[in-house]
């Protein structure tokens, strides 16, 4: 129930293309959904985040799309660029017990090829 | 960035040895966490704490340990060092809950 599942594994999208990395979940006390970015050799570092109150918020070139009723968030990166092959990670938090908790995704390995 | 430091970066350890590793954040967050990473496991939870002496157990806590006497330092302990233990462990740490978490560079453990 407190699993976050993140689709695909692994992606390999050419410059300048869109992104496409889902993730879904189960309990509905998660109340904050942020994607991290990770580069080889480098801690995750929060990329966007979104609350369910909302279905899109947009960054720059990055999208998070959140359907609430389906349990289901994704993130849109458009104009995809070399620079951006990295290793994403959703997650949700939860307040739990007095105090909140992440869990993350299995992670997604981004390839943009120039 | 966050002021959030790890150390030491790289250990090779042998079976059955403990070992600890040090979490030093300089940003006075409330919320402290130890994960590990593993290819194809994402990052898994270990422990957490919520305030100095305020921890609490995550989802693959089995064999670890942790302290934190001072808002600034989480330390993780591995009792006894297992070969199935050899990982990357990352800390992180955040202001309030639900905002944002600062991750540290990481420490790549391995247990021989």
């Amino acid at each position: 129930q407190q699993q976050v599942k993140q689709s695909p594994q692994s992606l390999i999208v050419q410059k300048g293309g869109i992104s496409i990395i889902n993730c879904a979940y189960e309990n509905t006390a998660f109340d904050y959904f942020p994607w991290y970015q990770q580069f080889p050799g480098k801690g995750p570092a929060l990329l966007i985040a979104i609350r369910p109150d909302v279905s899109e918020k947009k960054e720059g070139r990055f999208t998070i799309s959140f359907n609430k009723s389906a349990k289901q968030f994704s993130l849109h990166i458009m104009d995809s660029q070399p620079g951006d092959s990295a290793t994403y990670f959703c997650a949700a938090s939860f307040l739990g017990s007095g105090t909140y908790k992440y869990i993350f995704g299995t992670g997604t390995r981004l390839k943009v090829l120039a | 960035d966050a002021g959030i430091t790890q150390s030491p970066r790289h250990k090779v350890t042998e079976t059955g040895t403990p070992v600890t590793l040090r979490c030093h954040q300089t940003e006075n967050h409330r919320y402290m966490y130890w994960y590990r990473q593993d290819p194809g496991h994402g990052l898994r939870l270990i422990h957490y704490s919520y305030g100095v002496k305020d921890t609490d157990k995550g989802e693959v806590s089995d064999g670890y340990s942790v302290s934190r006497s001072k808002t600034e330092d989480f330390l993780l302990t591995l009792e006894s060092a297992t070969s199935s233990q050899t990982s990357v462990y990352f800390c992180a740490s955040e202001r309030t809950g639900g905002t944002e978490a600062f991750f540290g560079q990481g420490t790549r453990l391995t247990v021989v």
